[in-house]
């Protein structure tokens, strides 16, 4: 199965709000409650950011916040920091009972 | 404290077999999935599959199907992913990862919370 699509890249400045898109199917995201999001920095592992589409575990940041319309998951960081500088990537269950990762996006703080 | 804790980078040659481990700790082992996910050197992460340490069910994705295998003890709480016949192309990071699962038939996978920090793998001649 293909990946979610994401923009290979976001930038933005200091205290500015982006978002990231997750595009996938109504195989997966369209048909899903189970979506998630992801961060990663250099050389660790991942950090679970989001779960079942909008909600955020205890120690995220509130500046983290998702949605979901369609087929389209979104993160959107707002107030940008530069310690948020990393690649995020999105994930959702399928309907072959599998999850389908996206293929990530760096996010640049200028 | 709950964690996964990894096994060491591993090098290996084109058609040997191996198995790394990841052990989990603070934690009811076997209520979730553990999660393996592949990361090759500066690319995405790939979802390779789950297994369920309480009765060994466990889902590949189409992609690792019959090329890795997945076991568990859960007396120790620890999960492992097997290759008998090694490529190049597997050299990568592989992540453990704690993740919910969702109990409806079949049972789904949530979320993974508790990730391991990964165990290096390189196959070369």
């Amino acid at each position: 199965q293909s990946a979610l699509t994401q923009p290979a890249s976001v930038s933005g400045s200091p205290g500015q709000s982006i978002s990231i898109s997750c595009t996938g199917t109504s195989a997966d995201v369209g048909d899903s409650d189970l979506v998630s999001w992801y961060q990663q920095q250099p050389v660790k592992a991942p950090r679970l950011l989001i779960y079942d589409v909008i909600k955020r575990p205890s120690g995220v940041p509130l500046r983290f916040s998702a949605s979901k319309s369609g087929s389209t998951a979104s993160l959107t960081i707002s107030g940008l920091q530069a310690e948020d500088e990393a690649v995020y990537f999105c994930a959702s269950y399928t309907n072959r009972n599998t999850v389908v990762f996206g293929g990530g996006t760096r996010v640049t703080v200028l | 404290d709950v964690q996964l804790v990894q096994s060491g980078a591993e090098v290996r040659k084109p058609g040997e077999s191996l198995r790394i481990s990841c052990q989990g700790s603070g934690f009811f082992f076997t209520s979730y999935w553990i999660a393996w996910v592949r990361q090759k050197p500066g690319r995405g992460l790939e979802w390779m599959g789950v297994i369920f340490p309480y009765d060994s069910d466990v889902k590949y994705s189409p992609s690792f199907e019959g090329r890795v295998t997945f076991s568990v003890d859960k007396s120790i709480n620890t999960a492992y992913l097997h290759w008998s016949s090694l490529e190049a192309a597997d050299t990568a990071i592989y992540f453990c990862a704690r993740t919910e699962r969702i109990v409806v038939r079949p049972p789904a996978m949530g979320a993974s919370d508790i990730w391991g920090l990964g165990t290096p793998v390189t196959v070369s001649s």
